[in-house]
């Protein structure tokens, strides 16, 4: 069955460090999503993209994150100086369209925990 | 933005009981969904609920979409000890022309005890 692959599963990073995070979608999906969650809470949403641009994003997503889809495959997330608040879970998730209908159904992967020290 | 209430935070339940949870808000939401998580993972979908009134069942599961759009409820029968996880009730928005993000509930935590 098709999935959502996330690498890492884990980093570890120092305070003001860039971390990327990589996603792989399941391959005939067209829209992208990275959530959060911190340990503990609820998941929150960061951001959504289709047709290789934002399409919302939350108000946690501000300057120091950006996305992008380097390539047909991947979809990244690059947090450019990391905070330590910044530690979380991090997942991606995709779905597919369906002649514009919402299906709501979302795919997520198994998360990258990110720890800044 | 859209909050979701959802309880209970936490339930300590016998294995072989059955289980309700539930999610508010005081928004209006064209789909719930209910995700199951364990730890270490990513949220899996459940059931995915589309019209208001709409009752559905996946095995021991069973949810209801709200016939207002603000409420919806799942219930697990006969729970197992992996039924042991957090659940998240989600709502998907209604405004078009957007990628439709998901907004979550805060998570019930679900213990079965043998």
């Amino acid at each position: 069955e098709p999935e959502v692959t996330q690498t890492p599963s884990h980093q570890v990073t120092q305070m003001g460090q860039e971390v990327i995070l990589r996603c792989v979608p399941i391959s005939n999906h067209l829209y992208f999503y990275w959530y959060r969650q911190i340990l503990g809470q609820k998941v929150e949403f960061l951001v959504s993209f289709y047709n290789n641009e934002i399409s919302e994003k939350s108000e946690i997503f501000d300057d120091q994150f950006s996305v992008e889809r380097p390539d047909g495959s991947n979809f990244t997330l690059k947090i450019r100086s990391t905070k330590l608040e910044d530690s979380a879970m991090y997942f991606c998730a995709s779905r597919h369209a369906s002649g514009g209908k919402w299906t709501g159904e979302l795919f997520f992967g198994e998360g990258s925990r990110l720890t800044v020290l | 933005g859209q909050q979701l209430n959802q309880s209970p935070q936490s339930m300590f339940i016998q294995e072989g009981e059955d289980v309700s949870m539930n999610c508010t808000s005081s928004s209006i939401f064209n789909t719930w969904l209910w995700y199951k998580q364990d730890p270490g993972e990513g949220p899996v979908l459940l059931i995915a609920l589309y019209k208001a009134g709409e009752l559905t069942s996946n095995g021991r599961l069973t949810a209801q979409f709200g016939i207002t759009r603000k409420d919806s409820f799942l219930n697990i029968s006969a729970s197992i000890p992996s039924d042991v996880g957090i659940y998240f009730c989600a709502g998907g928005g209604i405004s078009s022309g957007s990628a439709r993000q998901l907004t979550f509930g805060s998570g019930t935590q679900l213990t079965v005890l043998p």
